[in-house]
């Protein structure tokens, strides 16, 4: 059965602050590692990581994969109240399937 | 705002009801997915069609039975449905395709699903 697995599950920090998320996969037939922001309601995508250590990036967020260790990390730097969310890393399949970790909560206080 | 348009957004039935909720996208997407998730808890996948035809089912229960029309449309009919059924159900549509699956994702807003 696929699995992915994230960590922290709830992280709380300060404006200014940078966050690592980190995201573990066991997934068969894996193709592609995604990143998602949920705030109240659908996911909004993030990154689409298929390569070994090649890192994304979209202003103060990046990503990269590390497809020996089947691992994956979001940073975020300077933070901001409005990068409170929940933050999600799905691991996908070559034939559709993208499975989700549980997510880590980031509360970021003024 | 998203490209998946999904109605109802909210949605209260009985036991003995028959709904259905409903998905559309135009983006020219061959995949299409329906999730449900539960508060506090991340999208579970349910059902996968690939180019109209359903290719993942993964075990959902028959109460729930999955439709797409055509491309742009994909339903879900609910039948007899349970309390613990209620959820945010989330529609979703990518790219398809050996090449592409599994691409970006663009999630619908959802249907929001009480049973009472």
């Amino acid at each position: 059965e696929d699995k992915v697995v994230q960590s922290p599950l709830s992280l709380v920090v300060h404006e200014g602050d940078t966050v690592t998320l980190n995201c573990s996969y066991e997934v068969t037939n894996f193709r592609s590692l995604l990143w998602y922001k949920q705030e109240k309601k659908a996911p909004t995508f993030l990154f689409m990581l298929t390569s070994s250590g090649i890192e994304k990036k979209s202003g103060r967020l990046s990503s990269i994969l590390d497809k020996k260790e089947l691992f994956s990390i979001l940073n975020i730097t300077a933070t901001q109240t409005g990068d409170s969310a929940i933050y999600l890393c799905g691991g996908g399949t070559s034939y559709g399937k993208l499975t989700f970790g549980q997510g880590t909560i980031l509360t970021v206080h003024p | 705002d998203t490209e998946v348009t999904q109605t109802p957004k909210h949605l209260v039935m009985g036991m003995t009801n028959k709904k259905s909720l409903k998905c559309e996208q135009h983006m020219g997407h061959r995949a299409m997915y329906w999730y449900k998730q539960k508060a506090k808890k991340p999208p579970e996948l349910m059902f996968v069609y690939s180019y109209e035809k359903l290719s993942i089912n993964e075990s959902v229960p028959s109460r729930f039975s999955p439709e797409c029309p055509n491309s742009s449309l994909l339903n879900l009919h609910l039948h007899a449905l349970q309390p613990e059924d209620s959820a945010l159900y989330l529609c979703a549509s990518s790219q398809a395709g050996e090449n592409a699956n599994t691409g970006e994702l663009f999630f619908g807003e959802g249907s929001r699903l009480t049973v009472l």
